[in-house]
């Protein structure tokens, strides 16, 4: 059974049309990241959430927020994406931020934009 | 800054053994991950390594020597669904997780 869920697989956007991916899981993680992976380079970590607390990235564009209204659900929203933000967006949860725990992904939204 | 290196392609042979190796600099060393990723798909988790040594998991292995910032990720009686992308990533004093940008690996039959 899956554990991180990621809605939806595939989404096609229009150029500068705001668009929310989500993310849900069963595993009562306290940790979840998002990550932005274009073809055949590493995941970028985007946010992640200890529990309610929030950490930005230094990097990442202003044009990509998050909410995670509870421990489940995480949202990704794109607030007017761009040609280059055309890529694999992976969420991933764990236990805590440390030692030896792992960081279990869902299957990914590959994202288009037109 | 912070750097994870690993060769961009390997081609391996059904049945034979192949060495997948990671170099990283870091700020800091928390442990090291591997993890498969098949095209299109999520990576999953391989194995993790924080001391020296070797971590054998059934076909795969893991090494680690902390003093030389290497690692390596051994594969034996390599089947076609192997063929995936392996990803080295390290954990620093900060405990976030630094990623290479994997290793192809192509098995011919």
């Amino acid at each position: 059974d899956a554990m991180v869920i990621q809605n939806p697989r595939y989404q096609v956007t229009q150029f500068g049309k705001p668009v929310t991916l989500s993310c849900s899981q069963t595993l009562n993680h306290n940790v979840m990241y998002w990550y932005q992976q274009k073809s055949s380079q590493a995941p970028k970590l985007l946010f992640h959430y200890y529990d309610k607390d929030f950490n930005n990235e230094a990097d990442t564009p202003d044009n990509f927020q998050s909410r995670r209204p509870n421990t489940s659900f995480c949202f990704l929203d794109i607030r007017s994406p761009g040609l280059g933000d055309a890529a694999m967006y992976l969420c991933a949860t764990s236990r805590t931020s440390g030692g030896s725990d792992i960081q279990y992904f869902g299957a990914g939204t590959r994202l288009s934009v037109l | 800054g912070q750097n994870i290196d690993q060769p961009t392609e390997m081609t391996a042979t059904e049945g034979a053994i192949v060495q997948i190796n990671c170099t990283y600099q870091t700020s800091g060393f928390n442990g090291l991950f591997w993890y498969q990723q098949h095209a299109g798909e999520a990576p999953t988790f391989l194995s993790y390594n924080v001391l020296d040594g070797l971590e054998e998991k059934g076909r795969f292995s893991s090494f680690l020597s902390r003093s030389k910032g290497y690692s390596y990720l051994l594969l034996k009686e390599l089947q076609m669904k192997d063929s995936a992308s392996y990803l080295c990533a390290v954990q620093d004093s900060n405990y976030q997780l630094i990623w290479g940008a994997g290793t192809k690996l192509i098995i011919k039959p």
